[in-house]
């Protein structure tokens, strides 16, 4: 099956400083991407879809100046946590898909995730 | 718009008995959905996915699903519960045409005793 993954795994970070999490398509092209939030025992939250060589289209509530989202390749996004604080730890999953290519179905393939704790 | 709600949060069952887990959906074109297991800090696994062919979707690890139109149902089902399948799982339902978000429940906490 298509593998999708997530650098880094988890990532430490002092409040006001940015980070980058990188979500990669391993063995297929991913025209769509997809960005996730996910709260300590709670459920996923769709923030962003990303399409390559487009502009993130961001959901209601997500700040687009504070989640900076790049897909300028078919097989690679990332997510820009910019200015964090200690309320935006949460771990973070991407997923992956290409609608008109093989996996015909829309089948979403998730990264394995990105621990971030912001102090 | 597309919604999916998932019946109880936390199920609990002896090693060896019957696994249901919950789900019911909203949908205002045909859905598109799907099952989910997620391990402690790890990704999503994809047990199984209807997409409008057999009701009955056999998936990974022994778990199965119907889809029930009449009653918006896509209830998980495994007849014998491992000790392994102690996970959170999710329901989730296609947000729109393809290359569209997947819409996720709350999710459901299995626990399995032995």
């Amino acid at each position: 099956g298509a593998v999708v993954s997530q650098h880094p795994s988890w990532v430490i970070c002092k409040s006001g400083t940015s980070v980058k999490i990188e979500c990669r398509s391993l063995d297929f092209q991913a025209t769509t991407m997809f960005w996730y939030r996910q709260f300590p025992k709670q459920s996923l939250m769709l923030m962003a879809t990303s399409n390559e060589g487009s502009k993130a289209t961001y959901e209601q509530g997500v700040e687009k100046d504070k989640f900076l989202i790049n897909h300028a390749s078919l097989t690679l996004s990332t997510l820009t946590v910019t200015s964090a604080h200690p309320e935006d730890s949460s771990f973070y999953i991407c997923s992956a898909t290409n609608p008109s290519g093989l996996h015909s179905y829309n089948e979403q393939f998730f990264g394995p995730g990105t621990r971030l704790t912001v102090l | 718009a597309q919604s999916v709600t998932q019946l109880g949060s936390h199920v609990s069952v002896s090693e060896g008995a019957l696994v249901l887990l919950r789900c019911n959906y909203s949908s205002s074109v045909p859905p598109y959905l799907f099952w989910y297991v997620q391990y402690p800090n790890q990704g999503l696994q994809l047990l199984l996915k209807y997409t409008s062919a057999a009701t009955l979707v056999k998936g990974i690890n022994g778990f199965e699903a119907e889809f029930k139109k009449s009653e918006t149902s896509f209830h998980l089902t495994k007849p014998s519960a491992h000790m392994s399948d102690a996970a959170e799982y999710f329901c989730a339902v296609r947000s729109g045409q393809a290359g569209t978000a997947l819409i996720f429940g709350k999710g459901t906490t299995l626990s399995v005793s032995s």
